[in-house]
């Protein structure tokens, strides 16, 4: 059965400590490896795609990463306004179906 | 500025009530989908329309949902009859066939 896990649930961190997010996937014909941003009460918000294995990609603090098994969202010197639940996602490779995993909960403290 | 729009964004209903939840996807995208949201299970996939086709519905309640799209700028999920256990956030997403989507922004419905 395809499954997206993140870790961990909830992470707190003061502002400018750097630390990163955890996704590990077990999903059948990988086609892509998404990451969302969600902020309360608002739909998630498209941060990255990856495709293949060694694949990074960066916007402003945050860079994502990619291996076989598992996905990093790297965060470098967080700020308050990086405060969100960050989601990430596989896409199935039978057909155009988002497995998401419950994402980590980021608190960016002053 | 292109984006996925949804109706209502509030809705309080009681039990036993039909609801009615409407998606704008945008335009020129040909896949729309209807997702759950809860503290307790996350983001679950309820419906999934590809050229207006649904082309799966597993994760729906057969028996009191109905997702339909009547034309490719409407896309609509139905509760028949509404029980308390469906307070939740329902998204709507549209995207094309590389996979990406588009969130919108929400309707949170409270069944009493």
């Amino acid at each position: 059965e395809d499954q997206v896990t993140q870790s961990p649930e909830a992470l707190r961190l003061q502002e400018g400590e750097s630390s990163s997010l955890n996704c590990s996937y077990t999903v059948s014909g990988l086609r892509g490896l998404f990451w969302y941003r969600q902020d309360p009460g608002k739909g998630p918000e498209f941060l990255f795609t990856l495709y293949s294995a060694g694949e990074e990609k960066e916007k402003e603090r945050l860079k994502a990463t990619l291996t076989k098994k598992e996905s990093f969202l790297h965060i470098t010197a967080p700020k308050p306004e990086d405060s969100a639940t960050y989601l990430c996602a596989g896409l199935s490779g039978g057909y155009n179906k988002l497995i998401f995993g419950a994402g980590t909960r980021l608190a960016v403290h002053p | 500025d292109a984006r996925v729009t949804q109706t209502p964004r509030d809705k309080v209903t009681e039990m036993g009530q039909e609801v009615t939840m409407r998606c704008q996807p945008i335009l020129g995208h040909n896949t729309v989908f209807w997702y759950r949201q809860t503290m307790m299970q996350g983001l679950e996939l309820l419906a999934y329309f590809r050229n207006r086709a649904p082309l799966d519905d597993s994760g729906m309640p057969k028996d009191r949902f109905s997702a339909e799209m009547p034309d490719a700028t409407l896309a609509t999920l139905k509760i028949q009859p509404s029980e308390p256990r469906d307070s939740a956030v329902y998204f709507c997403a549209s995207g094309l066939d590389q996979g990406l989507q588009f969130f919108g922004p929400g309707t949170r419905l409270t069944v009493l």
